[in-house]
């Protein structure tokens, strides 16, 4: 079993549309979780960085970690054409070595 | 927010031909620098981590020899694919974290992608 499992879509949403984006890991020694955006070609671009279970929000995004039954989330509020990506959840332990998900890819249709 | 830069962003090679990969922490300073490797459709591997001043620490089954990495300055790391194959064709992505704040996230390069003739 992969430290940190996300499933790999695709993910076709229309404009607009709320978007649910989920990952569960399975080390308990993870203390940070972090939400990655990459575009094609491109490295990938810091999201969300969470520690504590609950919720946090920055503009559209909301990020949700629950540690008791080790998931995590993210939200995408009012989808965009342009947040069409593929999104890497990850998560970080004590040894501050980030374990990353296979990636979700997401198309949002005009 | 802090910015790596990677230079170059994509490099042909031929067989048996050395690559070197620049990363580079532009406003801040990183004792450590991380770099990944992807394939097509895959996610983020680990390499090796980068220590400023000491030798770098290999990820199981990464070849030291063959990913020669050298971290000379805070702010710069180089990564030296030697007698490249085809099989080495990726994407590599270099990451620090700032220093400077508590609980700094990994912040990352916006890749170089090798091709290997």
């Amino acid at each position: 079993q992969k430290e940190v499992e996300q499933d790999p879509g695709p993910l076709s949403v229309p404009e607009g549309a709320i978007v649910s984006l989920n990952c569960t890991y399975s080390n308990s020694a993870f203390q940070y979780f972090m939400w990655y955006r990459q575009y094609s070609r491109k490295g990938p671009e810091l999201l969300m960085y969470t520690y504590s279970s609950g919720n946090k929000e920055d503009g559209r995004f909301t990020a949700q970690v629950d540690k008791s039954s080790k998931y995590i989330s993210l939200f995408i509020r009012d989808s965009q054409p342009s947040d069409s990506a593929t999104y890497l959840c990850a998560a970080e332990g004590s040894n501050y070595k980030l374990t990353f998900g296979k990636g979700t890819l997401l198309t949002v249709n005009p | 927010g802090a910015v790596v830069s990677q230079h170059p962003s994509w490099v042909i090679c031929k067989s048996g031909t050395s690559v070197k990969i620049e990363c580079r922490s532009l406003d801040f300073q990183a004792t450590t620098m991380f770099w990944y490797r992807q394939f097509p459709k895959q996610s983020l591997m680990l390499m090796a981590t980068s220590n400023e001043g000491s030798k770098a620490t290999y990820e199981q089954g990464v070849e030291k020899d063959k990913f020669l990495i050298n971290h000379a300055s805070l702010t710069l790391s180089t990564l030296t694919v030697t007698s490249a194959h085809p099989e080495d064709s990726s994407f590599y992505i270099c990451s620090a974290r700032d220093g400077r704040v508590s609980n700094s996230p990994l912040h990352f390069g916006n890749g170089t992608r090798l091709t290997v003739t």
